[in-house]
């Protein structure tokens, strides 16, 4: 069975513009989750999606949205790109909504902003 | 507040050495998760590891152990035989029960040098 994949794989954009980046779960899963990963840290809890619903949301600035679709993939949207947006974005899937932390991550998404 | 740390930025060590990776965390809830997850340069994060607070034996698998001490909220890795695969980036992480919020200390940089 195919992992968590996500779209794309790099990105750069200029200041001020607007990115979204995708994830497709593991089948059968219904819950994606999003972090963001600074270069030299940890990952950062962005948010969690499960059924189509917000179930979870970290300490970003609503220039970060994002949303689950039928199929239970997701979009992360970022408007007004700041440079300090630069980061990987992982998303995570899981079976149920809390899953004792079995969350799968995908490969990331390298976004650089100049 | 609910925090990782993970005090060794960097560790190296000779193939087939042991090498031990400490973390502390800080928690006010008692039911948790705890794991390790290994970050290559491929960017893929993968779990090597998971805890359930509530048991007292420690986790092991395979060449990898845990030494789980809820009082002291410390989560330490050991790595036995250690091989060229395992140099990549490690991260401590824990998940409240009932939450799906992963939180992530700053990483350990291990190299495994042949």
């Amino acid at each position: 069975d195919a992992g968590v994949t996500q779209s794309p794989t790099h990105l750069i954009k200029t200041r001020g513009q607007h990115v979204t980046l995708r994830c497709s779960p593991i089948s059968g899963h219904k819950s994606v989750s999003w972090y963001q990963q600074v270069l030299g840290q940890g990952p950062q809890f962005i948010f969690q999606y499960y059924e189509k619903e917000e179930r979870g949301r970290g300490n970003f600035p609503d220039r970060f949205s994002a949303r689950q679709f039928p199929n239970y993939s997701s979009e992360l949207n970022v408007n007004a790109l700041l440079l300090g947006d630069s980061a990987l974005y992982l998303c995570a899937s899981s079976l149920g909504i809390y899953s004792g932390g079995e969350q799968y991550f995908g490969p990331g998404t390298r976004l650089t902003v100049t | 507040a609910q925090t990782v740390t993970q005090s060794q930025p960097e560790m190296s060590v000779q193939e087939a050495e042991t090498v031990t990776l400490s973390c502390t965390y800080d928690t006010s809830e008692n039911n948790y998760y705890l794991f390790w997850y290994k970050q290559p340069p491929s960017r893929q994060m993968i779990l090597v590891i998971r805890q359930e607070a509530y048991k007292q034996q420690n986790a092991t698998e395979n060449r990898f152990s845990v030494n789980f001490q809820k009082a002291a909220k410390s989560f330490s890795l050991k790595i036995s035989d250690s091989q060229l695969g395992d140099t990549a980036m490690y991260f401590c992480a824990f998940v409240i029960q009932g939450a799906q919020k992963l939180v992530f200390g700053q990483g350990t940089r291990l190299t495994i040098n042949p």
